[in-house]
């Protein structure tokens, strides 16, 4: 079955740091860029970065809110993706998803997300 | 920018057509991709690019762009389609980044 699934989600201390990880199984992991995203509670979806596959350089990219806290990393070898926060705030609490990303090229080109993890729970709270 | 805009509510009677848009000045630019999302489940792809669906998709789903504004089209909404409904694009400007409209509650009656 084609899936992703997230993990290492839980309750954290503000200050502390957490990685999550999202294992893919279906496909080829390493074909794609893989991305996270998060949503808190009764809010819209918020891209969080990606980082591409080898083939289009294997580079990262984050959002300003993010930037200098959370990493996200992979190992194609173990079909993974993580992503480490750290300095966490009580404003980072949220469901966190990863998705995998595809390039659509076009005169300018982006990326959709076309298969999204069912998310894990990351409460920041003392 | 990085801001989408979206109708915060629409409503279809079962059977008959909804629209919803998405304005942004990053949709001059990219395509909008749209995400369904029912309560507590993950968003899912319905749309993408000029006016792709991913597999799996219904086609009374369809898309449209002109300047700043991209719209989702459902043709015979069904009971099923009830859900947020989220835009999203690259955003203009030097990094690469991607935004999320402020989503779209449908209500089918």
């Amino acid at each position: 079955e084609v899936q992703l699934v997230e993990s290492g989600g839980g309750l954290v201390q503000p200050g502390r740091s957490l990685r999550l990880s999202c294992t893919a199984s279906g496909f080829t992991f390493g074909d794609y860029a893989m991305t996270w995203f998060r949503q808190a509670p009764g809010k819209g979806p918020e891209w969080i970065g990606f980082i591409k596959s080898e083939a289009y350089g294997g580079t990262t990219e984050y959002a300003a809110s993010v930037r200098d806290k959370f990493t996200i990393s992979r190992d194609d070898s173990k079909s993974v993706a993580y992503l480490q926060m750290n300095s966490l705030e009580a404003e980072d609490s949220a469901i966190y998803y990863c998705a995998r990303g595809i390039f659509y090229q076009d005169t300018r080109g982006f990326y959709y997300f076309d298969l999204w993890g069912q998310g894990t729970l990351v409460t920041v709270s003392s | 920018s990085s801001e989408l805009t979206q109708d915060p509510a629409v409503s279809v009677a079962l059977g008959q057509t909804v629209k919803i848009t998405c304005q942004g000045e990053s949709l001059r630019a990219y395509y909008a991709n749209w995400y369904q999302q029912k309560p507590g489940q993950a968003p899912v792809l319905v749309m993408y690019g000029r006016n792709y669906r991913p597999s799996g998709i219904p086609d009374r789903f369809s898309g449209s762009s002109s300047g700043n504004t991209a719209s989702l089209t459902v043709t015979g909404a069904q009971a099923e389609d009830e859900a947020d409904y989220y835009c999203s694009s690259r955003a203009s400007g030097g990094y690469h980044q991607y935004v999320f409209g402020t989503g779209t509650k449908v209500s089918v009656l």
